[in-house]
C-alpha cells in the first residue's frame, strides 16, 4: 500500500544511454514532481505536472523528459546520460488544487552513471 | 529568490535531550512551511506543515514554530530517541506559489547516541 513508489531503487549505466524511472502515486493527488537531490543533499525541483501544466524548471537540461500516461503515473526519460547526471532521484505528489496537502515521496533513485 | 538556511548541519546529542532545529528563510511572504525527515536511503517524511497563519504545530515530541517577520523556523524535538536520527529539512513555499515552488534547506544531520 505504497503511496508513492518509483522503480528502480538503484540504477548504474554507461555514459550515452538512455535510461527511464517510474514513478507511480496511489492517493488520488493532482500533481507529481520530480526533484533531484545532489551530493551535498539539497533537493532541487526538476518538472511539476498535474493534468493542465507541466512546468519544467529551466536549469534542468532538454535530455531530461516528463511522461504522464495518467494522473497517477510520471515517469521520468533521461537521454545521453552523463556523468553530471549521477544523483537520486526523487519522485514526490501533493493535491495542489482545493486545501493543499503535503508532499509524499518516494523512496528515491540513486543513479550511478560511469 | 527564496533561499532556505538550516543550522547546524549536523547535530549529535545523547538519548534523552531536548533538542532544536533551526531554519531561515529570506523571503517572509510565504504561504506555508513544512519540515521533513529522511532517513538513509528512503525518501522524505512530512513531519509538519505550518501554515503561514500559524505559529506552531504540534505532533507527538515534536513542535515547529513560524515567525514569518523574522524569517525563521524551529523544530523542538523532545526526550530525543535513537530512532530520531535521520536528516531534518525544512521547505518554504511562496505565497502566490504551488507546492512546485518548494525551497528546500540542505539539511540537519542529527545523530541522536544511545
Amino acid at each position: 500500500d505504497t503511496a508513492v513508489s518509483q522503480t528502480p531503487k538503484y540504477l548504474v549505466t554507461q555514459m550515452g544511454n538512455d535510461k527511464s524511472i517510474k514513478c507511480e502515486q496511489n492517493l488520488g493527488h493532482d500533481t507529481m514532481y520530480w526533484y533531484k537531490q545532489d551530493s551535498k543533499k539539497f533537493l532541487k525541483i526538476m518538472f511539476s505536472y498535474n493534468n493542465k501544466e507541466l512546468i519544467i524548471n529551466e536549469t534542468v537540461p532538454n535530455r531530461f523528459s516528463p511522461k504522464s500516461p495518467d494522473k497517477a503515473h510520471l515517469n521520468l526519460h533521461i537521454n545521453s546520460l552523463e556523468l553530471g547526471d549521477s544523483a537520486v532521484y526523487f519522485c514526490a505528489s501533493s493535491q495542489d488544487g482545493g486545501s493543499p496537502s503535503p508532499l509524499h515521496f518516494g523512496n528515491g533513485t540513486r543513479l550511478t552513471v560511469t | 529568490k527564496q533561499e532556505v538556511t538550516q543550522i547546524p548541519a549536523a547535530l549529535s546529542v545523547p538519548e534523552g535531550e531536548n533538542l532544536v532545529l533551526n531554519c531561515s528563510f529570506t523571503d517572509s511572504a510565504i504561504y506555508n512551511l513544512q519540515w521533513f525527515r529522511q532517513d538513509p536511503g528512503k525518501g522524505l517524511t512530512s513531519l509538519l506543515l505550518i501554515q503561514s497563519s500559524q505559529r506552531e504545530q504540534t505532533s507527538g515530541r515534536l513542535n515547529a514554530s513560524l515567525d514569518k517577520s523574522s524569517g525563521r523556523s524551529t523544530l523542538y524535538i523532545a526526550a530525543s530517541q535513537p530512532g530520531d536520527s535521520a536528516t531534518y529539512l525544512c521547505a518554504v513555499r511562496l505565497k502566490g506559489g504551488s507546492a512546485r515552488q518548494l525551497t528546500f534547506g540542505s539539511g540537519t544531520q542529527l545523530t541522536v547516541l544511545p
